[in-house]
Formats: C-alpha cells, sequence, structure tokens
C-alpha cells in the first residue's frame, strides 16, 4: 500500500526566505506526481504537475523536482510572500495505469510579514 | 473553460436526514474522484469512476455512502442516514488522464 509522507508538517518562516516542502514515497514507482496548494475551507489548487517522463518543473517561483528512483519529491518556493501562506500536499499515482491517487497529509507553511 | 463545480457549497442537515451532493466535471475528462475532508485532516478516498468501467469503492466507509455517475457526466454522492461522524468537507475531482486531478471548492457537511 503506498503511503506519502510530507515533511515538516508544518514551518514558519519570514518573508522573503527560499524554502523546500519534502514529499516521500513508500512506492517509488511514480508514474504521475502532482503538487496543490490549499487555503484554509478551500478545495485544492493544481500548481505542478510532473509527468511520467519528466524529472522537474517549473512555475513563477516554485519549481518541483522528482527522483523516481527514491520516490521523493521536492516543492521549492523562491522568495516566499505572505500570500504563500497556506497547505501544500503532493499526491502520486504509482506505476502500474491504475489512476488511484495517494495523497501525502501536507505541510501547513505560514509566511510572516 | 469551465472547471470542476460542486453543489450544494454548504449543507447543514439533521441526524438521520439523506443527503445527496453534486459534481459538475470538466467536460471530457474520463475519470473522476470523490474525497472526503475532515476538520485538520488529510484526503481521504472515497471512490473513483474510469469511463463505464465499474467505480472502484474501495473508500466508501459504509453502505450508508453510495454514489452514482452516467457516462462521463455529472456525478452524485449520496448519504443516507446521515451521523455527526459524517460532517466534513466532500471534495470532487475530474481527471483527464492517470494521476492528474482538478478539485471543485468541495462541499460543506455539517450533520446536526
Amino acid at each position: 500500500k503506498q503511503e506519502v509522507t510530507q515533511i515538516p508538517a508544518a514551518l514558519s518562516v519570514p518573508e522573503g526566505e527560499n524554502l523546500v516542502l519534502n514529499c516521500s514515497f513508500t512506492d517509488s514507482a511514480i508514474y504521475n506526481l502532482q503538487w496543490f496548494r490549499q487555503d484554509p475551507g478551500k478545495g485544492l489548487t493544481s500548481l505542478l504537475l510532473i509527468q511520467s517522463s519528466q524529472r522537474e518543473q517549473t512555475s513563477g517561483r516554485l519549481n518541483a523536482s522528482l527522483d523516481k528512483s527514491s520516490g521523493r519529491s521536492t516543492l521549492y518556493i523562491a522568495a516566499s510572500q505572505p500570500g504563500d501562506s497556506a497547505t501544500y500536499l503532493c499526491a502520486g499515482v504509482s506505476s502500474g495505469g491504475y489512476q488511484k491517487v495517494t495523497f501525502g497529509t501536507g505541510t501547513k507553511l505560514q509566511v510572516i510579514p | 473553460g469551465a472547471g470542476v463545480s460542486q453543489s450544494p457549497s454548504n449543507k447543514v442537515t439533521e441526524k438521520g436526514k439523506d443527503v445527496e451532493l453534486r459534481c459538475d466535471p470538466i467536460s471530457g475528462h474520463t475519470a473522476l474522484y470523490w474525497y472526503r475532508q475532515r476538520l485538520g485532516q488529510g484526503l481521504e478516498f472515497l471512490i473513483y469512476f474510469q469511463g463505464n468501467s465499474a467505480p472502484d469503492k474501495s473508500g466508501l466507509p459504509s453502505d450508508r455512502f453510495s454514489a452514482e455517475r452516467t457516462g462521463e457526466s455529472v456525478s452524485t454522492l449520496t448519504i443516507q442516514r446521515t451521523q455527526q461522524e459524517d460532517s466534513a468537507v466532500y471534495l470532487c475531482a475530474s481527471s483527464p488522464f492517470p494521476g492528474v486531478q482538478y478539485f471543485g471548492p468541495g462541499t460543506r457537511l455539517t450533520v446536526t
């Protein structure tokens, strides 16, 4: 059974800092991986998708990478802003064609002005 | 184009009543997922639909929960004889291909 761990569970940083969020899967055979943010009381917003043939994706100040050999992914946020405060979730699909997605428990980020 | 929509956005019901939650996926997305998220908790998989294949119901917590989807269109999640522990946000996501999900805003269900 695939399990996903996100470290740290919570993080508080001053505005402007660069930071890294971590996600690791017990089954390293990851097909696709997606990072989301969730604001309090809201649904999930997709941030980045790393598909099976890719190792990295970038969007603005965000960069996500996936090491398939170890089943680990990192989300790098550059020059953090108070508006980045949210819970960040990673989710992956294991290889094998089945679409069941496993979610991590999330990292709650607070960026202090 | 339009994203995933869910209705109602909020639902307050009395214990023992039945509720029906609706999800309108993005047009053309073949897969549809339902999740439950209790306050302060992670996402709990409930059910998955893929085209006309038999749904994966392995996440449904009890036989009070059921869901339907006709083809690649709207899905409804029904909870019968609601209990207080059913209080949660119910999230729907649609998917065009494996591992990619687009979420709706959720339905917040409160059982009193």
